[in-house]
């Protein structure tokens, strides 16, 4: 079946250091593929997306590339801040109804 | 634009006491909604998923119920709850493309005493 399989944390970097959250996927077909993140407190909100193999999404100098022949779609930062800790979700959508959320990783930044 | 409100923000109950969770989408029309649930430290546990009004979707077996009365209205119920189902409760809706993300409300941090 399809499924999310995501880094474990939690991750410490210091500030300016660079970041890579690893995200696998099983699915069949064709899914969109999503990176979310949750602030402490909040709900979860949508970071970047792909749509298509090779298609890059990005947003706040996160990047994520839709990988299909290594099945994955990692996140990346060239430079972290303190303002960047929180716990990312790598999600998968291969249906209607078929949406899959990895466990989640918490990263935490310190000056 | 579309929003989705959650309420309440927190709350605790007793054990054996009964639930109702409320969530409002606006600026949408017929959106797939869902519950989840996080515990602590956690990832996201789907409960429940809706496609229309009166249709509803259990992923996990367990004592809370769903119900979907009006189209932008999602409503998670327990009749008693337990010590388990504390955790935070995230309600969520999306569009029924493959290439829509979901929407997330702010949440409600449930601690049942």
């Amino acid at each position: 079946g399809d499924s999310v399989t995501q880094m474990e944390g939690p991750v410490t970097l210091s500030e300016e250091a660079f970041l890579t959250i690893n995200c696998t996927y099983t699915a069949t077909g064709y899914p969109s593929l999503f990176w979310y993140v949750q602030y402490p407190g909040e709900g979860l909100q949508l970071l970047l997306k792909a749509t298509k193999a090779d298609d890059k999404g990005s947003n706040k100098g996160f990047e994520a590339t839709y990988r299909k022949e290594t099945t994955s779609f990692h996140l990346e930062k060239g430079s972290v801040q303190v303002s960047d800790s929180a716990v990312y979700f790598c999600a998968l959508r291969a249906g209607a109804n078929n949406l899959f959320f990895g466990t989640g990783t918490r990263l935490t930044v310190i000056p | 634009s579309q929003t989705i409100h959650q309420w309440p923000a927190t709350l605790v109950q007793p054990v054996g006491s009964p639930l109702s969770l409320e969530c409002t989408v606006e600026g949408t029309s017929n959106p797939n909604l869902y519950w989840y649930r996080q515990a602590a430290g956690r990832g996201l546990q789907l409960l429940f998923y809706s496609v229309g009004i009166g249709q509803i979707s259990s992923e996990v077996p367990q004592n809370l119920s769903a119900s979907r009365p009006q189209d932008r209205q999602f409503i998670l119920s327990s009749k008693k709850l337990l010590l388990s189902d504390s955790g935070f409760y995230l309600c969520a809706w999306t569009g029924t493309s493959v290439y829509n993300e979901q929407f997330f409300g702010p949440g409600t941090r449930l601690t049942v005493l």
